[in-house]
């Protein structure tokens, strides 16, 4: 089992509609996830960080925690095709003495005028 | 505003060449991060250094890859001897420093070995 899994994509959405992003991790210790972005040809860019369990808002975007379903999720509200680009989740793992933070393989969005 | 930068942004090489990439963390931040990219695995991490001193280097082939930071400005990654199967982009990452994991990337350094 990977440390953390996302379903490739690509998820497809029409512009406007609500994208959903799913992630799952097999570290119950770990503490702190992320949401990066990355446009194809660039480097990843942190959109999103949440610690807690719940919901986080920030603009169009909402990241979700459930630390006992071991699952985050990024929803993306009013889908634009500026969004389409691959989206990294990142976990802490407690590993060797220390945290690092262990990425997915991503979710490519492709948001359809 | 504030920016990780790299050099060289692409590098091609021959097998069995030594290959230096360089990487200026953001002013202030004491945590710097080397990824590797491809397609087939993702975003691996390759090593990790924290006020200058490598913490986790076990994600890096530790006969040909070397990482250093010779001081709080600059973070070298370097291969030698280089491969094929080295081909990859390679990404810096800075951050703030412990809790904070919220890692900033730079533009990513892309080398192919042919």
């Amino acid at each position: 089992q990977k440390e953390v899994e996302q379903n490739s994509g690509p998820l497809s959405v029409p512009e406007g509609a609500i994208a959903s992003l799913n992630c799952t991790y097999s570290d119950r210790g770990s503490q702190s996830f992320f949401w990066y972005r990355q446009y194809s040809g660039k480097s990843p860019e942190l959109i999103m960080f949440i610690y807690s369990n719940g919901d986080k808002e920030d603009g169009r975007f909402t990241a979700q925690l459930n630390k006992a379903s071991q699952y985050v999720s990024l929803l993306i509200r009013d889908s634009q095709p500026s969004d389409s680009a691959t989206y990294l989740c990142a976990v802490t793992l407690f590993s060797g003495g220390y945290n690092k933070l262990i990425f997915g393989a991503g979710t490519r969005l492709a948001v359809h005028p | 505003d504030a920016r990780v930068t790299q050099t060289p942004r692409h590098k091609v090489t021959e097998m069995g060449q030594e290959v230096t990439m360089r990487c200026q963390p953001i002013l202030g931040h004491n945590t710097v991060f080397w990824y590797r990219q491809t397609m087939m695995q993702g975003l691996e991490l390759l090593a990790y250094f924290r006020n200058r001193a490598p913490l986790d280097d076990s994600g890096m082939p530790k006969d040909r890859f070397s990482a250093e930071m010779p001081d709080a400005t600059l973070a070298t990654l370097k291969i030698q001897p280089s491969e094929p199967r080295d081909s990859a982009v390679y990404f810096c990452a800075s951050a703030p420093g412990n809790p904070s994991y919220e890692q900033y990337f730079g533009p990513g350094t892309r080398l192919t070995v042919t």
